[in-house]
C-alpha cells in the first residue's frame, strides 16, 4: 500500500560527493515536493514540481537541484554535498488542485561527513 | 513569521491520559494534515481535514475553519504513541504548497 517511496532511509556521504535522492509516487499526482527537516526549524521547502520537466524553487533551494523527467519520479540532487546539508529529507506528492490528500514518503536521513 | 504554530512544543503524559495538541494557522488553506514522526524519522500521514472532525482508532482530529485552528486528540494514550506530531497546511493561495508547524514532541510514560 506504499504510495510515495524514497529510495533510501539512511545515507552517509562524503563532503564534495554528488548525491541523488529519489522519490517515486504511484498515484499519478501532478505535484511533487522536496523538503528538509531540521531541529527547531521544522520542514522547509527546497523545490517543488507541478508537471514533468517543470520545477519551482522553494524557500531554500541553494545547493540543490531537481529533476522530473517522468511524472512519477522526482529527484533531488546535491551537486557537491556539504556538512550543512546533513538533514532529514522528505518527499511529498499531491494532485494539482482541490481537496485531495497529500502523501508523504518516509524520509531519508542524510549524513554528510 | 510562521504560518503554522503548534502547541505545546513538548508534552509528557502518563499512560492512559487524554492528550490534546493544537495547531493554529494564518493562511487560507485547502486542507490540513496531521503527521506522525517516530524516532528513526519515518513520517506517516494520520489525517487530512478540510472541515469537521475525523476519528481513527484512539486518534481524533478536528478543524475549525473560521478560527483557523485544529486539534489532535489522543485518547487512552500509550507509550507507543510517543512521537513527534506535525501539523501541515496546504495553502489555497500559493500553488498548492504546504506549510509545516515545527512539531510537538510527545512522550508517554508507562
Amino acid at each position: 500500500d506504499v504510495k510515495v517511496t524514497q529510495s533510501s532511509r539512511y545515507l552517509v556521504k562524503r563532503t564534495g560527493e554528488k548525491v541523488f535522492l529519489e522519490c517515486v509516487q504511484d498515484m499519478d499526482h501532478e505535484n511533487m515536493f522536496w523538503y528538509r527537516q531540521d531541529p527547531g526549524l521544522g520542514l522547509r521547502l527546497i523545490y517543488f514540481s507541478y508537471d514533468v520537466k517543470m520545477k519551482e524553487k522553494g524557500d531554500i533551494p541553494e545547493g540543490y537541484s531537481v529533476s522530473r523527467e517522468k511524472k512519477e519520479r522526482f529527484s533531488l540532487i546535491l551537486e557537491s554535498a556539504s556538512t550543512n546539508q546533513t538533514s532529514m529529507y522528505l518527499c511529498a506528492s499531491s494532485r494539482f488542485q482541490g481537496f485531495t490528500e497529500a502523501f508523504f514518503g518516509q524520509g531519508t536521513r542524510l549524513t554528510v561527513v | 513569521k510562521n504560518e503554522v504554530e503548534q502547541s505545546p512544543q513538548n508534552l509528557t503524559a502518563q499512560e492512559g491520559e487524554f492528550i490534546t495538541i493544537n495547531c493554529s494557522y494564518s493562511v487560507g488553506i485547502s486542507a490540513l494534515h496531521w503527521l506522525q514522526q517516530h524516532p528513526g524519522g519515518g513520517i506517516v500521514s494520520l489525517f487530512m481535514l478540510s472541515s469537521g472532525k475525523k476519528k481513527h482508532g484512539r486518534l481524533i482530529a478536528t478543524i475549525n475553519i473560521q478560527e483557523k485552528h485544529s486539534s489532535l486528540h489522543i485518547t487512552a494514550s500509550h507509550p507507543r504513541d510517543s512521537a513527534v506530531y506535525i501539523c501541515a497546511v496546504r495553502s489555497a493561495n500559493t500553488g498548492n504548497q504546504f506549510y509545516f508547524g515545527t512539531g510537538t514532541s510527545l512522550t508517554v510514560i508507562p
